[in-house]
């Protein structure tokens, strides 16, 4: 069945860079876009944007372009969500979703990135 | 940006209630629209695709109807298990989400 396993909990200060990974399992990575989705403490959904994992090409939601970066490694079918110059309103819950139609059937567990000095 | 008004935003009901949410579109949408239920602490379960239909394995108390702009989430009979937050998202442009429903049992 379709696993999209995320990496661990990240404690990050101001200023630093974190990379979050989510490795696809049970279906062919690149047959299916992924997306990101951010959920703040307390707060709701918040689509980051998506990558083409066949061409590599990613587009971005308003509100996060320039710090964010998403990228692939299809030899081990993982996506990577990367976030530099870190800010406290980064803190959050980061999700990966596959994509299948518009529609996300398949979510990762999540990775909470806590920025904190 | 297509924005998604969700409401209401904070709902409680009883067990066996029909609970109703809507989500309106800032522009038509078509049938471009999903719904999903989020428990504390888990990732979202997508319910329904494309304005109505049902997800596999997702129970039939689960509905959803509409277009355009103007779309309806039901669960026929309230279980005590379906305690959680229901969002909207639109894909018919750059997706974005609704704010969200927190449902309660009263």
């Amino acid at each position: 069945q379709v696993q999209l396993v995320q990496s661990g909990s990240e404690l990050k200060k101001p200023g630093a860079s974190v990379k979050v990974s989510c490795k696809a399992s049970g279906y062919t990575f690149t047959s299916y876009a992924m997306n990101w989705v951010r959920q703040a403490p307390g707060q709701g959904l918040e689509w980051m944007g998506w990558i083409n994992t066949n061409t590599g090409n990613p587009t971005y939601a308003q509100g996060f372009t320039g710090r964010f970066v998403f990228s692939l490694d299809t030899s081990v079918s993982t996506a990577y969500l990367q976030i530099s110059s870190l800010k406290a309103e980064d803190t959050a819950v980061y999700y990966c979703a596959r994509d299948h139609g518009g529609s996300y059937p398949s979510w990762g567990q999540g990775t909470l990135v806590t920025v904190s000095s | 940006d297509i924005q998604m008004t969700q409401s209401p935003s904070s709902l409680s009901a009883s067990v066996g209630d029909r609970v109703t949410i809507t989500c309106q579109a800032s522009q038509d949408i078509s049938n471009y629209l999903n719904w999903y239920q989020q428990k504390p602490g888990k990732a979202p379960k997508l319910l329904i695709y494309d304005a109505s239909n049902l997800e596999t394995g997702v129970p039939s108390r689960f509905s959803g109807s509409g277009s355009g702009t103007d779309f309806t989430f039901t669960i026929s009979s309230l279980q005590p298990e379906d305690i959680a937050t229901y969002y909207c998202q639109q894909y018919d442009n750059l997706p974005t989400f609704g704010q969200g429903t927190r449902l309660e049992i009263k």
